[in-house]
């Protein structure tokens, strides 16, 4: 079975600082890998996904996230955290065949600080 | 217009009612899915349905019955409330193929049990 963890359930950051939220995971198999954004009393919004290629993936609002098979990761960054970057983050993963569920992390709380 | 819409946005109930949430979608997506939000914010899945067929029905008490008439709607019964059952529903939508894992999530329903 597929799993994720995300080790923080918050992160800090001043605005314009760069930001990193991490995420690990456990697949059988090759994973497809997820990044989705939810803002207070919203549904979540698809950020960024690693399906195959090159291991750094760019998404929207600037942000990206790097696949590293050795480590089993997918952290996710942004060069200059901006304060209406805050928001509930979740990594997912599901694997690469049929049908098959999106798991997701438990959720990590960014916090960008004027 | 709404992508993925929901009703209803919210619900209060007594203990031992039963209620219906439903969801509708108009990106022409041949995937659906119930997901289960706690008030910890950690996300379930409950069932997913492929064009009307359940593909992915998780561990989850028969009181819960999803019902997709089409492949645009898929909706949410659920007997005898109980207090556990108080969370936020999300209803999301996918399509197979070059946008794999993309799920397109609604608004949510938060349902409370009293």
């Amino acid at each position: 079975a597929q799993s994720v963890a995300q080790p923080e359930d918050q992160v800090n950051v001043a605005e314009g600082n760069p930001l990193t939220v991490k995420c690990t995971y456990s697949v059988s198999g090759n994973p497809y890998l997820f990044w989705y954004v939810q803002y207070p009393n919203r549904g979540l919004q698809f950020l960024l996904k690693y399906i195959t290629g090159d291991n750094l993936v760019k998404g929207s609002y600037g942000f990206e996230a790097e696949f590293n098979k050795s480590q089993t990761s997918f952290h996710l960054k942004k060069p200059s955290a901006l304060v209406s970057d805050s928001a509930l983050y979740f990594c997912a993963v599901r694997r690469n065949t049929g049908f098959q569920k999106l798991v997701f992390g438990t959720g990590t709380r960014l916090l960008v600080s004027p | 217009d709404t992508a993925v819409s929901q009703t209803p946005k919210y619900l209060v109930t007594q203990m031992g009612n039963d209620k219906s949430i439903k969801c509708e979608q108009n990106l022409g997506h041949d995937t659906m899915y119930w997901y289960k939000q706690d008030s910890k914010k950690f996300l379930k899945i409950m069932f997913s349905y492929n064009n009307k067929e359940l593909i992915i029905n998780e561990t989850v008490p028969n009181r819960f019955s999803p019902k997709s008439p089409d492949k645009a709607h898929l909706n949410l019964h659920i007997n005898s409330l109980e207090l556990g059952d108080s969370a936020v529903y999300f209803c999301a939508s996918s399509q197979e193929g070059i946008n794999t894992g993309e799920l397109f999530f609604g608004e949510g329903s938060r349902l409370t049990v009293l």
